[in-house]
């Protein structure tokens, strides 16, 4: 069985940075992509990038770069993703998700990791 | 990036009927068309990939159609534990969601 296991809610002050993390099982970690999404209270869903468990390339939503980095650990399975220089505007629940065999779809979702950002 | 519209925002059912969802691309996305179901404070499950492909454990209620720039999610026989928000989501390109519609109660 697929599982994406992400870390418990973040509570950070304005200017600092978090790192998240999930945590993968169930599947060849290395021959899958894993997103990271953005959603914030009530509001639409955004990708904001993705890297291959293979080789740790990554692509951007233009909209997060700078904001985000992505990075994997092969050999616990497991993504991260950095924000830096939070605002308020960071606060949001952020997924993780594995996509599937072929293109940009997400077939398995974490919990998601609500970060409050708040001095 | 490509915009989906999704209508209605909110939708007010009644167990037992049959509905239809509408997403619409500001450019065409050929099939690679996708649709999830989020309940609150839960992440949002897959449901159709690709338009129109079943998604293995989703009940065989919810098929999806279209192709290009309009397309629909149908569910038939709303069933109480339907009730949440669907969006679709678009990866022909750089991916993007719509806003949702949000099924209700009656």
């Amino acid at each position: 069985e697929v599982q994406l296991q992400q870390s418990g809610a973040e509570l950070v002050k304005p200017g600092a940075s978090v790192k998240l993390s999930c945590k993968t099982s169930g599947y060849t970690f290395s021959n899958y992509y894993m997103s990271w999404l953005k959603q914030m209270p009530g509001q639409n869903i955004e990708w904001i990038g993705n890297i291959y468990g293979g080789n740790g390339g990554t692509g951007y939503n233009q909209k997060f770069k700078g904001k985000a980095t992505l990075t994997v650990d092969k050999s616990s399975s497991t993504a991260y993703m950095d924000l830096s220089s939070l605002t308020s505007e960071d606060s949001a629940v952020y997924f993780c998700a594995r996509q599937g065999s072929w293109g940009n779809w997400f077939a398995y979702w974490g919990q998601g990791t609500l970060v409050t950002v708040s001095s | 990036d490509v915009v989906l519209t999704q209508s209605p925002a909110t939708l007010s059912v009644t167990p037992g009927e049959r509905i239809s969802l509408s997403c619409r691309a500001s450019e065409s996305v050929d099939t690679y068309l996708h649709w999830y179901q989020q309940k609150p404070n839960e992440s949002p499950r897959l449901l159709i990939k690709y338009a129109s492909q079943s998604i293995s454990g989703i009940p065989s209620r919810f098929s999806g159609s279209g192709s290009g720039t309009d397309f629909t999610l149908s569910i038939n026989g709303v069933e109480l534990e339907d009730l949440s928000i669907y969006y679709c989501q678009q990866g022909n390109s750089l991916p993007t969601f719509g806003a949702g519609t949000k099924l209700e109660l009656k």
